[in-house]
């Protein structure tokens, strides 16, 4: 398996403008997590999935940040519009996410998207 | 709330030396307990994982034991080479939720 595949790698982009980061989770794993890294504020979890679903949104900062997974092997996150704050690492990551006797639970993390804001 | 943290943030050493990074967490109601490997510009790659009912895993020059009683774990790195310089994360899964949160990790240098 390729592992999980994130895009772009880099971005640079202006104030205020839209910016789509994407994530395909490693085949037949059924949970995605959206994390954001940073030097002030270490990984932070935006979002989780689970089959597909938001299971806990809590960690999107604000209404300008929405992220969908249509179908188990694509999920985007969208910021819209962006501000230099924005600028970090964002991480997707996937696990097994069956919750059974053979699921450890393990993540496996993406290469990571470098989002930068002027 | 979980709340995970890692000591030291920082540790330079010689060559050779055996190390013990430290992670800590609030809540001992946990899935599992992991630590990751990050380099300068990567990904997280998965090092040990620790299920909620066992005590340690070994992997090569690697070891990590968990005691949720106290809410730590350590892991052990033997013999450290200028190769092990990264950055070092744990991460822990609450049990229930499944959802990891991390410490702010452990910034190791190794040199020569």
């Amino acid at each position: 398996d390729a592992g999980v595949i994130q895009s772009p790698r880099h971005e640079v982009t202006e104030m205020g403008q839209e910016v789509t980061l994407r994530c395909k989770p490693i085949s037949g794993h059924n949970s995605l997590f959206w994390y954001r890294q940073t030097m002030m504020r270490g990984l932070e979890l935006l979002i989780y999935f689970n089959n597909n679903v938001p299971i806990d949104d809590s960690g999107m900062p604000e209404d300008r940040f929405s992220a969908k997974m249509p179908n188990a092997s694509f999920s985007t996150l969208k910021i819209q519009p962006s501000e230099p704050r924005d600028s970090a690492v964002y991480f997707c990551a996937s696990s097994l996410g069956t919750a059974g006797e053979y699921d450890t639970g393990e993540l496996f993390f993406g290469e990571g998207s470098r989002l930068t804001v002027l | 709330k979980q709340e995970v943290t890692q000591i030291p943030a920082a540790l330079s050493v010689p060559e050779g030396e055996n190390l013990v990074l430290n992670c800590s967490f609030t809540d001992s109601a946990i899935y599992n307990l992991q630590w990751f490997r990050q380099d300068p510009g990567k990904g997280l790659t998965s090092l040990l994982l620790i299920q909620s009912s066992q005590r340690e895993q070994t992997s090569g020059r690697l070891n990590a034991s968990l005691d949720k009683s106290s809410g730590r774990s350590t892991l052990y790195i033997a013999a450290s080479q200028p190769g092990d310089s990264a950055t070092y994360l744990c991460a822990v899964s609450a049990g229930g939720s499944y959802i990891p949160t991390f410490g702010r990790g452990t910034s190791l240098i190794v040199h020569p």
